[in-house]
């Protein structure tokens, strides 16, 4: 079985602090993904890795950024906690290739930054 | 632009019946995959079924069926004999423009009563 880890399930973090949310999977995965989901607006793409040091921006990478520096760990980092940043923070990963682009998560991070 | 449509916010079913969870897609692309997921209030997402454009059957899944109609561009997901344990978020998706992305809908509340 695939799995997904993450560092946290709950972390709050005060304005302006860095934080690091770490993510390991087991099943060497070319590609890795960091979403945030907010209530009502479902999934949203904030960064992806396709390669080791490799990183391709989503929809909303603003305030983040990552790093894969080996295969099975991609880190988002905030680098200045904002209170917008509040959310849940979703990371999965995919094999090149097969039959499907099916995605495998792991089981999110609660970040609360007051 | 991809964008994915889930117009049921939340929804009731009774034990044992089925339901339908509504999903409609807009792409350009020729070819594309469609996933749906659950989400319990663990916060896992979980991969549930995937229908590729180019398949000429509805996906099943067990109880999961994809109600496939490309020309409506709709994927609605069903779920026969419901059970207690498929209380949760459900989410359809769709393979973006890129074969990295997934873009998500902003999810359907299943509530199952007993």
């Amino acid at each position: 079985d695939v799995k997904v880890t993450q560092s946290s399930r709950y972390l709050v973090k005060r304005t302006g602090e860095k934080v690091f949310l770490e993510c390991v999977q087991d099943m060497d995965h070319e590609n890795m993904f960091w979403y945030r989901q907010d209530p009502g607006l479902g999934l949203r793409l904030i960064y992806f890795s396709y390669d080791v040091k490799m990183k391709e921006k989503g929809d909303i990478p603003e305030g983040y950024s990552v790093s894969r520096e080996k295969k099975e760990r991609f880190s988002l980092i905030l680098e200045s906690a904002s209170t917008n940043q509040t959310s849940m923070y979703l990371c999965a990963s995919r094999p090149t290739g097969g039959h499907t682009d099916t995605q495998y998560f792991g089981p999110g991070t609660r970040l609360t930054v007051l | 632009a991809q964008k994915i449509t889930q117009t049921q916010p939340g929804m009731f079913v009774q034990e044992k019946e089925a339901v339908t969870l509504d999903c409609t897609y807009d792409t350009s692309d020729q070819s594309y995959g469609l996933f749906w997921y659950k989400q319990p209030s663990s916060g896992e997402m979980i991969f549930l079924i995937y229908q590729g454009s180019y398949d000429e059957q509805n996906a099943t899944e067990g109880r999961y069926s994809l109600n496939f109609q490309k020309a409506r561009k709709s994927a609605n997901l069903v779920i026969s004999a419901s059970q207690l344990g498929d209380s949760a978020m459900y989410f359809c998706s769709n393979r973006g423009d890129s074969s990295y992305k997934l873009i998500f809908g902003s999810g359907t509340r299943l509530l199952v009563r007993p």
